[in-house]
């Protein structure tokens, strides 16, 4: 059974600060891991993408991904109040990009 | 920027009867998917679609459901004999490659089944 674990929060920073979200996977064989944004009633939205073990920077953003270990994570720097949101982490298994499996998404609030 | 299109945004079924969800892809995009996200639970993968096949499909996609691309914009999905168990947010995605590089997700229809 695949499966990825996050924690579901709610997690509270302070405008400016940075917000730490982290998740596990169980399929050691998994290439291909993403972060989604989803707010209340809305589609996930896609943030991050992430190949190889290290670290990936995309404004704000910085993705994580630690192979040996299972464990990939997003930091956001200088976090918003319109970063206010629903963190989805996705992994695609071995050979197949086109199925993701997701976590259940760590509630995130930024307090102005 | 290119969007994926959904309609309804909301449908009301009682059980029992058929529904087709229908979406519309990013023209350029060759892979079409679709997912569902029952209330408060997980975004769970139903099928994907490429070449006018289905080239993967989940547990949950049994034989009351079913995806078709009827011509060369639309991308639908039909359950033909609704559940109480059915209803969910269904949200259809299109990628250019493989999912590889992630989808593009639309803004989902809400099904209730009654």
């Amino acid at each position: 059974q695949k499966e990825v674990e996050q924690n579901s929060g709610p997690l509270s920073v302070p405008e400016g600060a940075i917000a730490s979200l982290n998740c596990t996977y169980s399929d050691r064989g998994s290439q291909s891991f993403f972060w989604y944004r989803q707010y209340s009633g809305k589609s996930p939205e896609l943030i991050m993408s992430i190949y190889s073990n290290g670290d990936k920077e995309d404004g704000r953003f910085t993705a994580q991904l630690n192979k040996a270990s299972q464990y990939v994570s997003l930091l956001i720097r200088d976090s918003q109040p319109s970063d206010s949101a629903t963190y989805l982490c996705a992994v695609s298994p071995p050979g197949s990009a086109r199925q993701l499996t997701f976590g259940s998404g760590t509630q995130l609030t930024v307090l102005p | 920027e290119p969007e994926v299109t959904q309609t309804p945004s909301h449908q009301v079924t009682q059980m029992g009867q058929e529904v087709i969800l229908r979406c519309v892809p990013i023209s350029n995009h060759l892979y079409f998917y679709w997912y569902r996200q029952i209330l408060g639970q997980k975004v769970e993968f139903l099928v994907s679609f490429y070449n006018n096949e289905i080239s993967e499909k989940s547990e949950i996609f049994d034989d009351q459901f079913s995806v078709e691309r009827p011509d060369g914009s639309n991308f639908t999905l039909k359950i033909r004999s609704t559940k109480l168990e059915d209803s969910a947010m269904y949200f259809c995605a299109s990628s250019t490659f493989g999912g590889e590089y992630g989808y593009t997700f639309g803004s989902g229809t809400r099904l209730t089944v009654v």
